[in-house]
């Protein structure tokens, strides 16, 4: 019975490249949630997706950075042009309706 | 600000001591879960409460949420190096926006044999 997956779980970058972050969620659930997290922080939420739709991007940035979740296949967490200060780790978590949530182990951005 | 406050920030004590994390919030909170997180890996869900002055208890750890479900506390009974860990608090504001939590910063829990 298979977690949240995320891919990958590391990934270098140079300024100004794109990021293209993957998330499966656990099976049968059709909810996926992106958040952000600093060192010696909390999770940031950045984005809110049912399959095919974006119910809330409150947390997104309005630039360089975009989210799906398509009918079929993973999640996509896309990041444009990255700066330094994109480096961080990106969480997923997903969940049925009206359950909680379950985390994946996240992506590590490193941008040079 | 942080929406949701955790204290203390960083804690640790021995084997075998108890402990207490505090998560406190001016806001009200249709439910709040409380989460492990481990370096290099993501939170762990602990347990959920919704309802006021609710308590659960898992093995050695105890979740309370306040009457009003503005504040909430994990105790943890005879703490074991296994406890170690980032623990956060997570509020989740309304009913139908369910994965929409406010994080707490965290509260860092060492424990040493």
């Amino acid at each position: 019975n298979a977690g949240v997956m995320q891919n990958p779980r590391h990934l270098v970058r140079r300024r100004g490249q794109e990021a293209r972050l993957r998330c499966s969620p656990m099976k049968g659930h059709s909810h996926v949630y992106w958040y952000r997290q600093l060192p010696e922080e909390g999770l940031k939420f950045m984005v809110y997706l049912q399959k095919e739709n974006i119910i809330d991007e409150s947390g997104m940035p309005k630039e360089r950075f975009s989210a799906e979740f398509p009918k079929e296949g993973p999640s996509i967490l896309r990041i444009q042009q990255v700066v330094r200060g994109d480096s961080a780790a990106y969480f997923c978590a997903s969940s049925s309706a009206g359950t909680s949530e379950y985390f994946g182990p996240g992506t590590r951005l490193t941008v040079l | 600000t942080q929406l949701l406050e955790q204290s203390p920030q960083f804690l640790s004590i021995q084997e075998g001591e108890n402990l207490t994390v505090y998560c406190n919030s001016s806001s009200v909170f249709s439910s709040l879960q409380w989460y492990r997180q481990e370096p290099g890996e993501g939170p762990v869900l602990l347990v959920t409460v919704v309802t006021g002055g609710e308590v659960k208890k898992l093995k050695r750890l105890t979740f309370q949420f306040g009457d009003a479900r503005k504040d909430s506390s994990l105790h943890i009974t005879a703490a074991q190096p296994g406890d170690t860990g980032l623990y956060l608090c997570a509020g989740g504001m309304t009913t139908d926006s369910w994965g929409k939590f406010q994080f707490g910063a965290g509260t860092q829990v060492v424990v040493t044999p």
